[in-house]
């Protein structure tokens, strides 16, 4: 158990439906993200969320909508999906140490997302 | 172009030897960070060491040791007596600068044979 907790493990959806991946992480920090891992491709990166505010949203399609309403949590909301966005998506979470840089992620065992 | 190469796709390794994965990086930063990861078969992506470019000495953690070229842009990551439960794919991963952001390779996948 790594302290940052994924919901649900697998996922099987039709592209026309609307579903929700959620993140919760009990390590106390205080920056959390959505990674894309494919087959054959490097983890994407697709949002990071810095003291609940969005910093980064890597050129992602607006078929994915994230939402973290406090620092423990996040959520990524699927709607119109492709066959192509199955994958597995890790959530992560750091703690930001500026001057260090050693942020180091702490990941969930991700959710593998089906999209029929 | 790649932030991060890692030009072994897969390695087998027979337990007990040291084992060296390759990770090459492209930076202009002078602050960055390198990171090594470990995904077992079971999906969750671990911790195994970090570098920060203005440490001096190479990092070790227990039979993890990473062994940085600043010149050559090198990070790699050295197993030194393998074990069974090593067999994974390994990420190596790096920030630049007091970016958020932490771009990772497309990985290595090693197996430890018996």
């Amino acid at each position: 158990e790594t302290g940052v907790t994924q919901t649900p493990r697998h996922l099987v959806m039709g592209m026309t439906n609307k579903k929700s991946l959620k993140c919760e992480q009990h390590l106390g920090h205080n920056a959390m993200y959505w990674y894309k891992q494919s087959a054959k491709k490097p983890l994407e990166l697709m949002f990071v969320y810095s003291l609940e505010e969005r910093v980064e949203n890597n050129s992602v399609p607006s078929r994915f909508s994230p939402e973290c309403p406090n620092s423990s949590h996040l959520f990524l909301h699927l709607h119109t999906l492709q066959p192509e966005d199955s994958a597995l998506y890790l959530c992560a979470s750091s703690q930001e140490y500026p001057d260090s840089g050693a942020n180091v992620l702490t990941f969930g065992a991700g959710s593998r997302l089906t999209v029929l | 172009a790649q932030k991060i190469t890692q030009t072994q796709p897969g390695m087998f390794v027979q337990e007990k030897e040291a084992v060296t994965l390759d990770c090459t990086y492209d930076t202009s930063d002078q602050s960055y960070g390198l990171f090594w990861y470990k995904q077992p078969s079971s999906g969750e992506m671990i911790f195994l060491i970090y570098q920060g470019s203005y440490d001096e000495q190479n990092a070790t953690e227990g039979r993890y040791s990473l062994n940085f070229q600043k010149a050559r842009k090198s990070a790699n990551l050295v197993i030194s007596a393998s074990q069974l439960g090593d067999s994974a794919m390994y990420f190596c991963a790096m920030r630049e600068g007091l970016d958020d952001k932490i771009i990772f390779g497309k990985g290595t996948r090693l197996h430890i044979l018996p």
